[in-house]
């Protein structure tokens, strides 16, 4: 699995956007890019993923850039509700379900 | 539908006691997985399995046992608690990754293990 790079900590206030990067220099041809994130003390939640194209659900959007070398999740009205640690995963279908956590990105939102 | 449930939520175990945790599903989810979570860390694989009847190793596999004997259920084994083993155990599960619309995977509320 290629290792993802991201910043420990990021701040956003309550209505604004969120913008969280990841970068994944050694992602291979065939690895997508997954987005979860963990609200304190629960089990963590799947956002969205992608290959290469940018992908939009109702909980957020996924920018990739065209190199595929990094990407960025979007929350577009962040809540204090987002307040959580954010993980970027990279994985290949054919590596089964395995997901490699890193350390995520911790989130918080402030009014 | 209940999701991915995990019992015990909380459990304190003495070195050297054994203790069973117990994952199930009702998503009729191929994939099921074992993680634990050590404080400010995130989670890492202890073993999964890709359907009935079979299991695999992930990255921390040392000190357990698993067991899928039925499609939705997914058992983790301690045979001899040890303190390095205190930490939050996550089960999850998900579809056969390589087909259809991969969801990801769905995730239990954790159970609390602290071995003393």
């Amino acid at each position: 699995d290629a290792k993802t790079t991201q910043p420990p900590s990021m701040d956003c206030a309550e209505g604004r956007a969120a913008n969280l990067p990841c970068n994944h220099s050694t992602i291979s041809g065939n690895e997508y890019v997954y987005w979860y994130r963990q609200i304190h003390s629960q089990g963590p939640q799947y956002i969205i993923h992608g290959l290469k194209n940018n992908e939009t659900n109702e909980m957020a959007s996924l920018i990739i850039t065209e190199d595929r070398k990094s990407s960025t999740l979007i929350l577009p009205h962040a809540t204090l509700r987002d307040t959580a640690v954010y993980y970027c995963i990279v994985k290949g279908y054919n590596q089964g379900g395995k997901l490699i956590f890193g350390q995520g990105t911790e989130l918080s939102v402030k009014p | 539908n209940a999701g991915v449930t995990q019992t015990p939520k909380f459990r304190v175990l003495k070195t050297g006691q054994s203790m069973t945790l117990l994952c199930a599903q009702d998503m009729n989810h191929e994939y099921m997985y074992w993680y634990r979570q050590d404080p400010g860390m995130g989670l890492r694989l202890i073993h999964y399995s890709v359907g009935e009847g079979t299991t695999a190793k992930g990255e921390v596999p040392d000190g357990y046992n698993v067991s899928r004997l039925k499609k939705q259920n997914f058992l983790l084994g301690l045979e001899s608690a040890a303190p390095s083993q205190t930490s939050v155990y996550f089960c999850a599960s998900s579809f056969l990754p390589a087909t259809g619309t991969d969801l990801g995977q769905y995730f239990g509320p954790g159970t609390r293990l602290t071995v003393t």
